[in-house]
């Protein structure tokens, strides 16, 4: 079955630890973001890619860093420098980025801090 | 700036009842609209969309219309199950540069049998 898959579900995180979460496609798609959900707030959205090897900055970008070698796995890494990370992390992925597409989107990751 | 606005929740009703979610946007450029469900634990799900105005988008038993007049694009359901509680996110995509979507913040519905 074609998808997204995120890994882990829950992630502990101590102080000053940069950590990182799996973000993978099957379905083929160019385009691939992450959110952050916080309680009673919208998505926010942190990176984006449009295409394999190249990212841009969402709208929280700091604190966080992405990659995308391969067109299905897009990473984030929440570094020491995100003063509050604890949040419900969400991977999507599109066909392309036309603004009427649908945005797929994993399970999802939570991470905490220890 | 391009925005998104809900009505906020929780929203509580009893199963079969009538079903409204407000929801209005910017009215900047020509924006899709979205309606995305999240089930306790889970990643959204696209429930419907509509691309112009005087679309309606529909999918088990919902439905809501794009309005450009009014600019709201307001979900509903003529009769709501328990399996319906969830978190409703209402979305438009921008107007500029990359597509991004634009999320309200959410409505929780929470239905009793």
């Amino acid at each position: 079955d074609g998808g997204i898959t995120q890994s882990p579900k829950y992630l502990f995180r101590k102080e000053g630890q940069n950590v990182t979460l799996s973000c993978e496609q099957n379905l083929n798609h160019d385009a691939m973001y992450w959110y952050r959900q916080d309680p009673g707030q919208g998505l926010r959205l942190i990176y984006y890619s449009q295409i394999v090897n190249d990212f841009q900055k969402g709208d929280i970008a700091e604190g966080y860093s992405v990659s995308r070698e391969k067109k299905e796995s897009f990473p984030l890494t929440v570094t020491s420098a995100q003063k509050n990370p604890t949040a419900f992390y969400l991977c999507a992925s599109s066909i392309g980025a036309s603004g009427a597409e649908t945005q797929y989107f994993g399970p999802g990751t939570r991470l905490l801090v220890l | 700036g391009d925005s998104v606005t809900q009505m906020e929740g929780p929203v509580t009703l009893s199963e079969e009842a009538f079903l409204t979610i407000n929801c209005t946007y910017t009215a900047t450029g020509y924006p899709s609209l979205f309606w995305y469900v999240q089930y306790p634990g889970e990643g959204l799900q696209l429930l419907l969309k509509a691309t112009k105005a005087d679309d309606k988008g529909s999918n088990k038993g919902f439905e809501a219309t794009y309005r450009k007049e009014t600019t709201s694009f307001h979900l509903e359901k003529g009769s709501v199950q328990v399996s319906d509680s969830a978190v409703y996110f209402c979305a438009r995509s921008k107007n500029t540069g990359f597509q991004k979507l634009v999320f309200g913040t959410g409505t929780r519905l929470l239905v009793s049998p």
